[in-house]
């Protein structure tokens, strides 16, 4: 089955310090990866997705994500983190016609 | 502005009672979705649809229900049978291909 895990529950930086938020996939084939961001009591908003070509893919509000297909990761990253960017972020894989997604890492960005 | 909307944004059910959650999107999207999100458990798929009077069951759909008469519309209805339906609700649509799921602002049930 496709699936994903974020190994942290939490990650804590301080403000204008890089941030990364982990991810890990297991899927046949081909992954079609995503990320999305939620604050509190709203929806999920997309961030960025992967489906095939640069490794390096870049998103919204200056986020970025690194595939890396030998680690089976797809990694989140931020160069220098903004206390706005304090929310609960999920990675998700595409499964089928549904998308399957992890458990979620809450990221607290410190003034 | 194109977006989903969900409403209400609250909602208390009684015991035995069954209640519908709304989700209208505008967004001329094929595909709809409805999820649970407790926490630490990230979103369980309930119920899609991928286009109108069709629809599947997810990984948790016993005690919930659904209907798509119109591309527009995906209500969602907990029943008396679902037991523990205290939870976030979210909606979402997406047009085809491997593209992005548009969420709304979800609601948020619980148990009177």
């Amino acid at each position: 089955a496709q699936s994903v895990a974020q190994p942290e529950d939490q990650v804590n930086v301080a403000e204008g310090n890089p941030l990364t938020v982990k991810c890990t996939y297991s899927v046949s084939g081909n992954p079609y990866l995503f990320w999305y961001v939620q604050y509190p009591n709203r929806g999920l908003q997309f961030l960025l997705k992967y489906i095939t070509g640069d490794n390096l893919v870049k998103g919204s509000y200056g986020f970025e994500a690194e595939f890396n297909k030998s680690q089976t990761s797809f990694h989140l990253k931020k160069p220098s983190a903004l206390v706005s960017d304090s929310a609960l972020y999920f990675c998700a894989v595409r499964t089928y016609y549904k998308l399957s997604f992890g458990a979620g890492t809450t990221v607290t960005v410190r003034a | 502005d194109g977006g989903i909307t969900q409403s209400p944004k609250y909602l208390f059910r009684k015991e035995g009672q069954n209640v519908t959650l709304s989700c209208e999107q505008n967004l001329n999207h094929d595909a709809m979705y409805w999820y649970r999100q407790d926490p630490g458990q990230g979103l369980r798929l309930i119920y899609y649809s991928q286009i109108v009077n069709d629809f599947q069951k997810g990984d948790i759909a016993e005690g919930y229900s659904v209907s798509r008469e119109k591309k527009e519309s995906f209500p969602l209805t907990v029943t008396s049978a679902q037991k523990n339906p205290t939870a976030f609700y979210l909606c979402a649509s997406k047009t085809f291909g491997i593209q992005p799921q548009h969420f709304g602002d979800g609601t948020r049930l619980s148990i009177l």
